[in-house]
C-alpha cells in the first residue's frame, strides 16, 4: 500500500497561473480532505468529500475548487494563483469520518510569486 | 477567531524526562480531541486521542488528559526520547461535522540526549 500520494512535490506558480494538485490514496476511504499549513497557524481545511461525488466547504474555501470524481482521488484546484496561497498543502483521508484516523500524505510545498 | 491554541511554540526537553504539551480550546461543542505528529517534510501522524466522556487516555509513554471544565489538554510523553523530537499538533471535533478537524498551531519538542 502506498498509502496517501501527492503530485506535485514542489511547485511555483506565478500570479494569475492556474494549477490543480492531485490527491491519490489506496485504502479504500470514503472521506478525504485538503488542509493547508502556515507558519504560526497550524492546518487548516480548505475543502472535504464524504465520498466519491460530493464535496464541501471548510475554513478557508475562497480561491480554491476541488473535485471527487472517483473515490481514491481528491483534486484541488487554482483558478488564479494568488501570493497568499503560497503554503504547504496537505491531503488526507479516512475510512469513516472525523473520529477516525486521519492519513496524511507527504504534503506539496508551493510558492507563488 | 482561533478555537484551538497551543500557546507554547517551542518546547525543549532532556533525554528521560517528561515532557508535556499544552492545548486550549474555546467551542464547548467540541467531544473528540486528537494529537498529530509531524517531523520535517512528511505529513503528519496520528499519535493519541480522547473522547469527552474520558478525561485520560494512555497508550504506552503517550497520555493525553482532558479537563473539560478548563477546556484545555495535555499530552505527557514519558520518558521522553530524542526520536520524539517532532511539531505536535492538538485537533478537536464534534461529532457530525463530517470531518472539520480544527488544528492548533502546533508546538515544535527538542528532547536533547
Amino acid at each position: 500500500n502506498a498509502g496517501v500520494t501527492q503530485t506535485p512535490k514542489f511547485r511555483v506558480l506565478k500570479t494569475g497561473q492556474s494549477m490543480t494538485l492531485l490527491c491519490a490514496q489506496d485504502m479504500n476511504h470514503e472521506y478525504m480532505y485538503w488542509y493547508r499549513q502556515d507558519p504560526g497557524m497550524g492546518l487548516r481545511l480548505i475543502h472535504y468529500s464524504v465520498g466519491e461525488g460530493t464535496t464541501a466547504k471548510g475554513e478557508v474555501p475562497d480561491g480554491y475548487n476541488v473535485s471527487r470524481l472517483k473515490k481514491q482521488n481528491f483534486l484541488l484546484g487554482l483558478e488564479s494563483a494568488a501570493p497568499s496561497q503560497t503554503s504547504v498543502y496537505f491531503c488526507a483521508s479516512s475510512y469513516l469520518g472525523p473520529l477516525d484516523t486521519q492519513y496524511f500524505g507527504p504534503g506539496t510545498r508551493l510558492t507563488v510569486l | 477567531d482561533q478555537q484551538v491554541k497551543q500557546n507554547s511554540p517551542s518546547l525543549s526537553v532532556q533525554e528521560g524526562r517528561i515532557s508535556i504539551l499544552n492545548c486550549d480550546y474555546t467551542n464547548s461543542m467540541f467531544d473528540y480531541f486528537l494529537w498529530y505528529k509531524k517531523y520535517p517534510a512528511e505529513g503528519p501522524t496520528f499519535l493519541i486521542s480522547i473522547s469527552s466522556i474520558k478525561d485520560k487516555n494512555e497508550d504506552g509513554r503517550f497520555t493525553v488528559f482532558l479537563n473539560k471544565s478548563a477546556k484545555h489538554l495535555s499530552l505527557h510523553i514519558v520518558p521522553s526520547q530524542p526520536g520524539d523530537s517532532a511539531v505536535y499538533f492538538c485537533a478537536a471535533t464534534r461529532g457530525g461535522q463530517g470531518g472539520k478537524l480544527i488544528f492548533g498551531q502546533g508546538t515544535e519538542l527538542s528532547v536533547k540526549p
